[in-house]
């Protein structure tokens, strides 16, 4: 069965810290692997795409990894925000859909 | 505003109604992805066209749902008998053409609430 999961499920962090979020997926035959942002009661946006050849994509302060053998990303935050406060959410296309975890709800406290 | 428009944003309705959600995909997509969201979970993957033809259905989608995407180009999601397990969030979602798939556009969602 494929499966992707997030840790932490919540993360609370003072303004200024860098932070990680994981994710961890069982099967590696992945086309690719996105990650996205969530607003309360929002949609999705796509924050970083990273294709199953590439090792990791950069975006401002978002730089994300991808270990296809070991099925792990991680999302790197630098200098967080308060703005950065949502709920991340790592997704893995597998032929024709995407696979999601249950996100991280990010906190970053002023 | 990532393009993809949803309607409606919000609906409230009685056990055993027939609810109906659009979305309105970015005109030059021709594939187009509908999933359910309920509280703290992430999007479960509901079923998927391209262009007209419905290609893939999750098991999730029982026979009182049911897709279409008439001209290929917005789809609708009706939903029939509604029950109470049915209230969740339902997002539309369209990726750039090609292969792989690139970036993926998410509508704001229609919130169903089943009393």
């Amino acid at each position: 069965k494929q499966e992707v999961t997030q840790i932490p499920a919540a993360l609370s962090v003072p303004e200024g810290e860098n932070l990680v979020l994981n994710c961890s997926f069982t099967d590696s035959a992945i086309y690719n692997l996105q990650w996205f942002r969530q607003d309360p009661g929002k949609g999705l946006t796509s924050l970083l795409l990273i294709q199953s050849s590439q090792r990791e994509q950069t975006s401002g302060r978002l730089n994300a990894s991808l270990d296809k053998s070991s099925g792990r990303s991680t999302l790197y935050i630098a200098a967080s925000q308060p703005g950065d406060s949502a709920t991340y959410l790592c997704a893995v296309e597998y032929g024709n859909k995407l696979v999601f975890g249950a996100g991280t709800i990010l906190r970053v406290k002023s | 505003d990532t393009g993809v428009s949803q309607n409606p944003r919000h609906k409230i309705t009685k056990r055993g109604q027939n609810v109906t959600f659009r979305c309105d995909p970015i005109s030059e997509h021709n594939r187009l992805y509908w999933y359910r969201q309920t509280l703290g979970q992430g999007p479960e993957f509901l079923t998927y066209f391209q262009n007209e033809a419905q290609l893939e259905k999750s098991r999730l989608l029982s026979d009182r749902f049911s897709a279409e995407r008439p001209k290929g180009s917005f789809s609708t999601l009706e939903i029939q008998r509604t029950e109470q397990g049915d209230s969740a969030m339902y997002l539309c979602a369209s990726p750039k053409p090609g292969r792989p798939t690139g970036e993926l556009f998410f509508g704001e969602g229609s919130r169903l609430t089943v009393l």
